[in-house]
């Protein structure tokens, strides 16, 4: 069976500060796939970033970018320049041969 | 613009009574997916379909039942054998099944019953 832990169940950064959240993840599979989802108080699921497990390389988008640790099974989220839009609930996620599973989430918040 | 769309946003039972939530999307996926989000609990898998007429349950299917007789609609029926049916109700689709591709999600129906 995949997991997804999630251990920050809440986090705060100050504006234009940095701010890392945390996941790690288990599976038997070779071929799995790795996102992050942002959900603001609209509740509206949102794809932050995506990682393919077959790539060194880390994603990056914008201000997202992951630190991708395949043998210790971490897939860390770093969010650069906060904004107040930046709040947020943000669920780590697995796919592989199966749909995604979710981490239980770590609420954000960013301080003016 | 293509999309997901949940309908109602919100909606209201009586204990006892069935109730189903409508998800449609013109995206033209072939997989669509239905997940209940607790607080604290993430979101969790309630069934899933990778074509027409066929569809998976997922970690949580006891008290609920789908349909997938249209590519673009996947109904979720919460049946009276549910027996914590209030919760917030995200469905979701994508390109293809399982877990390779990204999710797209709709706006989520929020189901109180009393």
């Amino acid at each position: 069976a995949q997991t997804v832990t999630q251990s920050q169940p809440e986090m705060s950064v100050q504006e234009a500060e940095t701010v890392t959240l945390s996941c790690t993840y288990d599976t038997s599979e070779s071929d799995y796939y790795l996102f992050w989802y942002k959900q603001p108080p609209s509740r509206q699921m949102i794809l932050v970033i995506r990682q393919e497990a077959y790539k060194q390389q880390n994603a990056t988008e914008n201000r997202f970018s992951v630190n991708f640790q395949k043998a210790a099974k971490s897939f860390s989220l770093k969010i650069s320049d906060s904004q107040l839009g930046d709040a947020a609930m943000y669920f780590c996620s697995l796919g592989g041969n199966t749909p995604l599973v979710f981490g239980k989430g770590t609420r954000l918040s960013v301080i003016a | 613009d293509g999309g997901i769309t949940q309908s109602p946003k919100y909606l209201f039972r009586k204990e006892g009574q069935n109730v189903t939530l409508s998800c449609e999307q013109n995206l033209n996926h072939d997989a669509m997916y239905w997940y209940r989000q607790d607080p604290g609990q993430g979101l969790r898998l309630i069934y899933y379909s990778q074509i027409v007429n066929d569809f998976q349950k997922g970690d949580i299917a006891e008290g609920y039942s789908v349909s997938r007789e249209k590519k673009e609609s996947f109904p979720l029926t919460v049946t009276s054998a549910q027996k914590n049916p209030t919760a917030f109700y995200l469905c979701a689709s994508s390109v293809w099944g399982q877990g390779h591709s990204p999710l797209h999600f709709g706006n989520g129906t929020r189901l109180t019953v009393t």
